[in-house]
């Protein structure tokens, strides 16, 4: 079975601090994404990464950065964690295939993140 | 740019049959979805299909699409407890599964 490991489901921080939210597969996939899950908003895409040092922004990256070192490992990261900043962060990958792919993608179970 | 939308909510009995509905506004969607999440969990994919069909069934989930006025319905028949969760509709129009646009999703509660 695909697995996406999300590593903290529950963090609660505060407003300034530094915060990293990691996120392992064990597929091999290429892509990777990071999403952030809000009340009758949806999901909405943060960042992606198809390759090792690629990341590319999505719809909402504003005080989020991320790394991509290793081609299994997908981290964000909020360098000044703010209240605006609290909710539910999911992590997915998928592979980059062409006419077999589906293109589902792959979800780890969550991190819920308060900012206080 | 692209836009889903579905209803926030919808409540059903044990047995009955419940639709969700799900409208999107990109013409070139190549793929549609629908994604279910339980409680405490991660999204999981439920079902997909191509834009060239207008129907498909796989045991107690019917997925339509009407092409033309760009609306996705899932039904499942015969609904569960066990059915209650959120369901999210996405588009994508890469098969390689970039970028996906998803919809508010809807919460099904399913009562006994």
């Amino acid at each position: 079975d695909v697995k996406v490991t999300q590593s903290s489901r529950y963090l609660v921080k505060r407003t300034g601090e530094k915060v990293f939210l990691e996120c392992v597969q064990d597929m091999d996939h290429e892509n990777m994404f990071w999403y952030r899950q809000d009340p009758g908003l949806g999901l909405r895409l943060i960042y992606f990464s198809y390759d090792v040092k690629m990341k590319e922004k999505g719809d909402i990256p504003e005080g989020y950065s991320v790394s991509r070192e290793k081609k299994e490992r997908f981290s964000l990261i909020l360098e000044s964690a703010s209240t605006n900043q609290t909710s539910m962060y999911l992590c997915a990958s998928s592979f980059l295939g062409q006419t077999l792919d589906t293109g589902e993608l792959f979800f780890g179970e969550g991190s819920r993140l308060t900012v206080l | 740019g692209e836009d889903v939308e579905q209803s926030l909510f919808l409540s059903v009995r044990e047995g009955d049959s419940s639709v969700i509905n799900c409208t999107y506004t990109d013409s070139s969607s190549t793929y549609l979805y629908w994604y279910k999440q339980e409680p405490g969990a991660g999204l999981q994919l439920l079902t997909y299909i191509f834009s060239n069909m207008d129907m498909k069934q796989d045991q107690r989930l019917t997925v339509l699409l009407n092409k033309k006025d760009k609306h996705l319905s899932l039904r499942i028949a015969d609904t569960q407890t066990g059915d209650s969760a959120i369901y999210f509709c996405a588009e994508s129009t890469n098969n390689a599964g970039n970028m996906l646009t998803f919809g508010g999703g809807t919460r099904l509660m399913v009562k006994p």
